[in-house]
């Protein structure tokens, strides 16, 4: 139990594209996503938090227009990396949180490269 | 504001020895705290968390941990290491004060089992 997909798993693309990343939760249902970056050698760092229903909640930093965020499902939240630039490659993680457990499993990860 | 400390960015341990990966924390009120593992190329998986109850929480493959609240830690623990327990492993923290916070994640202890 407690599965998080992600898709893709790894994407390539140029500078000026956007790039949508979906998070899954297949066997619980998550009123609350997260999604987080990690950069190599790094700690994972808070994006925003995707609430279901609701506007994302964004970290101090983290541009809202440029990381857009809808949580269309109790199962389903998608990240879409706008106008996508070279320094915004890194690794994507997102986080489902199991209310009952009060826990959050993680996806796989999406490696972004922007060329 | 909250934070995880993890004092170590690498532990080397003898296949067979009892390994501990030191995790202490800061946080306003009763800490939710987690141990996660991730291996390369991978994203996090959940090993085991400390909610309220019993300081000792028990984990996935024979991990453990301790909830020590007078010094504010959560150090992880394996009575016998396995080369298979060779990977990168956060400590992370979020406040229990209600809402739907994300994690503040530790910057990582590399955990090395030798043969």
């Amino acid at each position: 139990g407690a599965v998080v997909s992600q898709h893709p798993s790894w994407v390539i693309c140029k500078s000026g594209t956007s790039v949508k990343i979906e998070c899954r939760s297949l066997d619980f249902q998550a009123t609350t996503m997260f999604w987080y970056r990690q950069f190599p050698k790094q700690s994972l760092m808070l994006m925003a938090t995707s609430n279901e229903g609701s506007k994302a909640t964004y970290e101090q930093g983290v541009e809202k227009d440029k990381f857009l965020i809808n949580h269309a499902s109790l199962t389903l939240s998608t990240l879409t990396v706008t106008s996508a630039h070279p320094e915004d490659s890194s690794f994507y993680i997102c986080s489902a949180r199991d209310g009952k457990k009060e826990t959050q499993y993680f996806g796989p990860g999406t490696r972004l490269l922007v060329l | 504001a909250q934070s995880v400390a993890q004092p170590e960015d690498q532990v080397n341990v003898a296949e067979g020895n009892p390994l501990t990966v030191k995790c202490t924390y800061s946080v306003s009120g009763n800490p939710y705290l987690f141990w996660y593992v991730q291996y390369p190329n991978r994203g996090l998986q959940f090993l085991l968390k400390y909610i309220t109850g019993d300081n000792l929480v028990k984990g996935s493959y024979g991990f453990e941990a301790e909830f020590n609240k007078s010094q504010t830690s959560f150090h992880l623990k394996k009575p016998s290491a396995l080369v298979s327990d060779s990977a990168l492993y956060f400590c992370a923290v979020r406040f229990s004060g209600g809402g739907a916070d994300g994690l503040t994640f530790g910057k990582g202890t590399h955990l090395i089992i030798q043969p």
